[in-house]
């Protein structure tokens, strides 16, 4: 079936430091990728996404570039604020369908 | 305008009980979705629902099911509660099915069974 892996947590960092998130999927066709952010209490907000191979998604200084050979989407940011501390999900949805597959969740802490 | 409204927010039940969560969508969306969030499970896609019909079902035993209105307002009912239940159950709304349109999420319901 179609699946979402995502790097394990926590991830700790420093005020401006950078950012990757590792992110890969098995599909059988070629799906949308997108990125959710959850903050604490807070419901998912769609961060980014991208429809098809090469497509780049970028939102408030992230980027994730849809990369079909190696079946990955990984999450940057060059410079991380305090405010990016969240839980980041790694999700695909297949064409015709709104199911959203996720990934397990990345907490990233990011300390002034 | 309104985001999607959950209510409630959060509830306590004991086993064996039931419970109804409510979803409002955005104004004029006519799709909902719900999925349940847990540590353990993480987001596990439950049911989608347009126009009053369940178009797709998540990997969930009988006990859980849902509804939507006419207006688009939906709920989900879980029956014979039992502990691995306590989740967040979070749902999402869009303007049409399929894949045309972005997800926007509530805050969820957070059940808790003792």
């Amino acid at each position: 079936g179609n699946s979402v892996t995502q790097m394990e947590g926590p991830v700790t960092l420093s005020e401006e430091a950078f950012l990757t998130i590792n992110c890969t999927y098995t599909a059988t066709g070629y799906p949308s990728l997108f990125w959710y952010v959850q903050y604490p209490g807070e419901g998912l907000q769609l961060l980014l996404k991208a429809t098809k191979a090469d497509d780049k998604g970028s939102n408030k200084g992230f980027e994730a570039t849809y990369r079909k050979e190696t079946t990955s989407f990984h999450l940057e940011k060059g410079s991380v604020q305090v405010s990016d501390s969240a839980v980041y999900f790694c999700a695909l949805r297949m064409t015709g369908f709104q199911k959203l597959v996720f990934g397990t969740g990345t907490r990233l802490l990011v300390s002034p | 305008k309104a985001g999607v409204t959950q209510t409630p927010r959060y509830l306590i039940k004991t086993r064996g009980q039931q419970v109804t969560l409510s979803c409002s969508p955005i104004s004029g969306h006519r799709s909902v979705s719900w999925y349940q969030q847990t540590p353990g499970q993480g987001l596990q896609f439950l049911f989608e629902y347009f126009s009053e019909t369940q178009r797709n079902k998540g990997n969930f035993p009988g006990r859980f099911s849902g509804r939507q209105f006419s207006n688009s307002r939906s709920e989900m009912n879980v029956s014979t509660l039992e502990l691995g239940d306590s989740a967040l159950y979070l749902c999402a709304s869009s303007l049409e099915a399929g894949n045309t349109g972005e997800l926007f999420f509530g805050e969820g319901s957070r059940l808790t069974v003792l």
